[in-house]
């Protein structure tokens, strides 16, 4: 079965903090995406990035970074110097990579990030 | 950039009434879903739909049926709402790239409170 746990529920930094939300995930398929999602009080899911499961590297845009680790099936989000736009529900997702038939994207339950100026 | 809109961002009914949510989108998408989304539930998958006229269950169908006449247009309707209906919808959509899944962009929610 597939899951995504995201175990801090909710998180308060003050601005300028760096901060990191973390993903675990399970899956049996060998090939999958992850996505993470930034929803913002306005209640939009915003879509972050999506890491194809065969390539670990590591990316940065900006103040964002994700760390992929298929060996923990991790795949962290950090955000430097965090500012208070920051603030919002981030959720982390997880779907196969192949659209045999459809199998739907899992979310995690979320993690609130307060970030206080 | 992918632009998914929700025909409101919220609405107050009374049990009993016939509902309908609309979405659309502008980027020529396939696929279409809609998603409710509540506190301590996370998001959940009502319906979804790969092409026009095509509907598939998802894991909430229950009290909820869809309409999809044109590729851009997704309807939710709530036949006759209840008070446990009400919550966050979400509609979004995604691309058919040959045999990949691809990422969904979703739309900015409608918040329904039904009485």
């Amino acid at each position: 079965a597939q899951k995504v746990t995201q175990a801090q529920t909710e998180i308060s930094v003050v601005e300028k903090e760096d901060v990191t939300l973390d993903c675990v995930y399970e899956t049996r398929d060998t090939t999958y995406y992850l996505f993470w999602y930034k929803q913002p009080p306005s209640g939009e899911l915003v879509f972050l990035i999506r890491r194809n499961s065969f390539d670990e590297q590591n990316e940065i845009s900006g103040r964002y970074s994700w760390n992929f680790q298929k060996s923990t099936s991790s795949f962290n989000f950090t955000i430097t110097a965090s500012q208070v736009v920051d603030s919002a529900v981030y959720f982390c997702a997880l779907t196969n990579h192949l659209k045999t038939s459809y199998d739907k994207v899992i979310f995690g339950p979320g993690t609130s990030l307060s970030v206080i100026p | 950039d992918v632009k998914v809109t929700q025909s409101s961002r919220y609405l107050v009914k009374r049990t009993g009434e016939k509902v309908f949510l609309e979405c659309v989108q502008d980027m020529d998408h396939e696929n279409m879903f809609w998603y409710r989304q509540d506190p301590g539930l996370g998001l959940r998958l009502i319906y979804f739909s790969y092409d026009v006229k095509m509907k598939e269950k998802g894991d909430i169908p229950e009290g909820y049926s869809v309409s999809r006449e044109k590729k851009e247009r997704f309807s939710l309707i709530l036949e006759s709402a209840s008070t446990n209906q009400t919550s966050m919808y979400l509609c979004a959509s995604s691309l058919t790239w040959g045999q990949t899944q691809e990422t969904q962009y979703f739309g900015p929610g409608t918040r329904l409170l039904v009485l």
